[in-house]
């Protein structure tokens, strides 16, 4: 049982270009997120989705796109990359409830952007 | 949407001591708070958590308080270690998302 897995762990882009972020689960979850982490500011939702084939908006989403074609894995993208997008980012899930469980942190990706 | 403050952003604590850290929201419908601990370089882990029907919650030497009148809840860390150095950070939960405090570092002092 893996948890919540993040590829890649490190990453460095070009400005303008563009890369993909893979975060899988293997708990079942149907809620999965994803969280950009800066200094000082805690961590700040981008997007999240509440099921297959669903996705949702959050704090700062400008910038990325997501996609949840298969339950298991969320797909972060940045299709021209600034270095503004210099960051930490975490997956999250957690299961559904009126009450919720905790929710599942992946290892993080620092990207940084030159 | 939903506002979680959290303060200090930095604590430092003689070992043995306590720490308490605080933290405000502003939805009334968040019903779910739970905090995290971060090390460096390390993904954030749940230490513990409460629901809103719930005033308070002790595992060993950590407890959560929460004041739903006032909005606020609180970490509470008793005989401190220097493994409990860290950055923690609270949350609130509403509907679908979670809503993070900008986290509070953590020193304790040997």
């Amino acid at each position: 049982n893996a948890g919540v897995t993040q590829t890649p762990k490190f990453r460095v882009l070009k400005t303008g270009q563009s890369m993909t972020l893979l975060c899988a689960q293997d708990m079942n979850h149907e809620y999965m997120y994803w969280y950009r982490q800066d200094p000082g500011m805690g961590l700040r939702l981008i997007h999240y989705s509440v099921g297959e084939g669903t996705t949702a908006k959050g704090e700062v989403p400008d910038g990325y796109n997501v996609s949840r074609l298969k339950k298991q894995n969320f797909l972060l993208g940045l299709e021209s990359a600034a270095p503004s997008q210099t960051s930490v980012y975490f997956c999250a899930s957690t299961r559904t409830g009126s009450y919720s469980t905790e929710a599942f942190f992946g290892q993080g990706t620092r990207l940084t952007v030159v | 949407g939903e506002n979680v403050e959290q303060h200090p952003s930095t604590l430092s604590v003689q070992e043995g001591d306590s720490a308490v850290i605080k933290c405000t929201y502003s939805d009334s419908a968040s019903n779910y708070f739970p905090w995290y601990k971060q090390e460096l370089g390390k993904r954030p882990q749940l230490i513990i958590d409460i629901r809103s029907n719930v005033g308070e919650k002790k595992d060993q030497r950590i407890a959560v308080t929460l004041n739903k009148t006032a909005k606020h809840f609180s970490l509470h860390i008793t005989e401190t270690q220097p493994e409990d150095s860290a950055v923690y950070f609270c949350a609130a939960r509403t509907g679908n998302q979670f809503y993070f405090g900008t986290g509070t570092s953590l020193t304790v002092i040997p």
